[in-house]
């Protein structure tokens, strides 16, 4: 099947640092990707949805001053969690769509753990 | 999309075979259900998706009554490395930039 790649798999940062986190579409185009967060025992939250050459939509709740993304390519699209705190601490999550068929399959990364110290 | 309501958690053995029943009342006639498993730290993949009656693959089935409202994902056999959560989702999933909102997932625990 098709590869979500995220990049890196954990990051630990200091408080008020910013940190980027990378969504690869390996072996297909992109033109939307989306990313989620994920709390300790909890379902995953959908942040926001990216988009190639434009900008982002955000869910309601989630402020785009705080979470940039960026999706320059179709292979492409990056996270970046600006002046970071504890409570950024999280397990971050990209995904795509590819087309199967008549209708289309979710890949996902594998994710990265922020932790904010 | 159509809310669905699944087990919080469900605890079973090896070698056993593990049902895990999604409730999806409002599910329209564009829709599909679709099955995903979450291990820890690790992003969700895709299991099965169905639009009717039955699908088989070599991981799991997905059984669908005839009026849609429900669904069964059905593990055969099950092994420690089962452990997981399990995600039921239901929408019309044509287009690439359609969203995807996970409910909660159901906590699976498979025993020795």
């Amino acid at each position: 099947g098709a590869v979500v790649s995220q990049h890196p798999s954990w990051v630990i940062c200091k408080s008020g640092t910013s940190v980027k986190i990378e969504c690869r579409s390996l072996d297909f185009q992109a033109t939307t990707m989306f990313w989620y967060r994920q709390f300790p025992k909890q379902s995953l939250m959908l942040m926001a949805t990216s988009n190639e050459g434009s900008k982002a939509t955000y869910e309601q709740g989630v402020e785009k001053d705080k979470f940039l993304i960026n999706h320059a390519s179709l292979t492409l699209s990056t996270l970046t969690v600006t002046s970071a705190h504890p409570e950024d601490s999280s397990f971050y999550i990209c995904s795509a769509r590819v087309r199967v068929a008549q209708t289309t399959e979710a890949f996902f990364g594998q994710g990265t753990r922020l932790t904010v110290v | 999309l159509a809310k669905t309501t699944q087990p919080i958690s469900m605890d079973s053995y090896e070698g056993q075979e593990v049902n895990i029943t999604c409730s999806h009342n409002n599910i329209a006639t564009n829709d599909y259900i679709t099955w995903y498993q979450q291990f820890p730290s690790q992003g969700p993949r895709f299991i099965i998706q169905g639009y009717k009656t039955k699908v088989t693959n070599e991981v799991a089935s997905l059984f669908i009554p005839a009026d849609r409202k429900s669904s069964t994902l059905s593990l055969p056999r099950v092994s420690l490395s089962d452990t997981a959560v399990y995600y039921c989702l239901v929408g019309a999933p044509m287009n690439r930039d359609d969203k995807i909102i996970f409910g909660k997932g159901t906590r699976l625990h498979i025993l020795p």
